[in-house]
């Protein structure tokens, strides 16, 4: 299994510019986290999917970010415009939800790390 | 209002003694509690879950206890190596599909 995967790793980029962030879930798993990272504040939830669906997003700062789900296989989180304040490791996590045999653990990607100057 | 807390220090010890970690809560009633490990870099890792009806889970060196009277959980790890040098969170849900994380603690284990 290729577990969890982001993209970029990596992104630096000027304020004022729409930065999107991608990531693909662990076959078969129905729930999808977008949670940011930062020394300050920790690990932040900001929403999740349960089905594709968007159940909770009242973790999302403000109307500058949106996150979709068009397909069980893919999500995305936009920043539009971005900000030097919104600099953060993003992480993208899923997970098996309603399986009578599934413990709740969430896996994890490796994270993007966005810079905004 | 909702609050998770982990000691913001990072914890030192002894190559082969036993650390505990500490996670508090406040106006939560999680049915289940999880610890995760994150190296630098990573992304965190599962460790271990303990549900609302259990008091103590084990895996291996590392031991979970969960009081939902105080609204605590210790974390853990005997014959500690410098291999488990890490950050650990703790994290919990009150619900099925929402997991909210504390801030992590750094362990540091010295030869």
């Amino acid at each position: 299994d290729a577990g969890v995967i982001q993209s970029p790793r990596h992104e630096v980029t000027e304020m004022g510019q729409e930065v999107t962030l991608r990531c693909k879930p662990i076959s078969g798993h129905n729930s999808l986290f977008w949670y940011r990272q930062t020394m300050m504040r920790g690990l932040e939830l900001l929403i999740y999917f349960n089905n594709n669906v968007p159940i909770d997003d009242s973790g999302m700062p403000e109307d500058r970010f949106s996150a979709k789900m068009p397909n069980a296989s893919f999500s995305t989180l936009k920043i539009q415009p971005s900000e030097p304040r919104d600099s953060a490791v993003y992480f993208c996590a899923s997970r098996n939800s309603g399986s009578v045999t599934s413990t709740g653990e969430l896996f994890f990607g490796e994270g993007s790390r966005l810079t905004v100057l | 209002s909702q609050k998770i807390e982990q000691n913001s220090e990072a914890l030192n010890i002894q190559e082969g003694k036993t650390a505990t970690l500490t996670c508090n809560y406040t106006n939560y009633s999680p049915a289940y509690l999880q610890w995760y490990r994150q190296d630098p870099g990573r992304g965190p890792v599962f460790l271990l879950l303990i549900r609302e009806n259990e008091k103590e889970k084990r895996k291996e060196r590392l031991k979970v206890t969960f009081d939902t009277t105080l609204k605590q959980s210790l974390f853990h790890i005997t014959a500690s190596q410098p291999a488990d040098s890490a950050t650990y969170l703790c994290a919990l849900s009150g619900g099925y599909n929402k997991l909210i994380f504390g801030a992590g603690t750094r362990l540091a284990v010295h030869p």
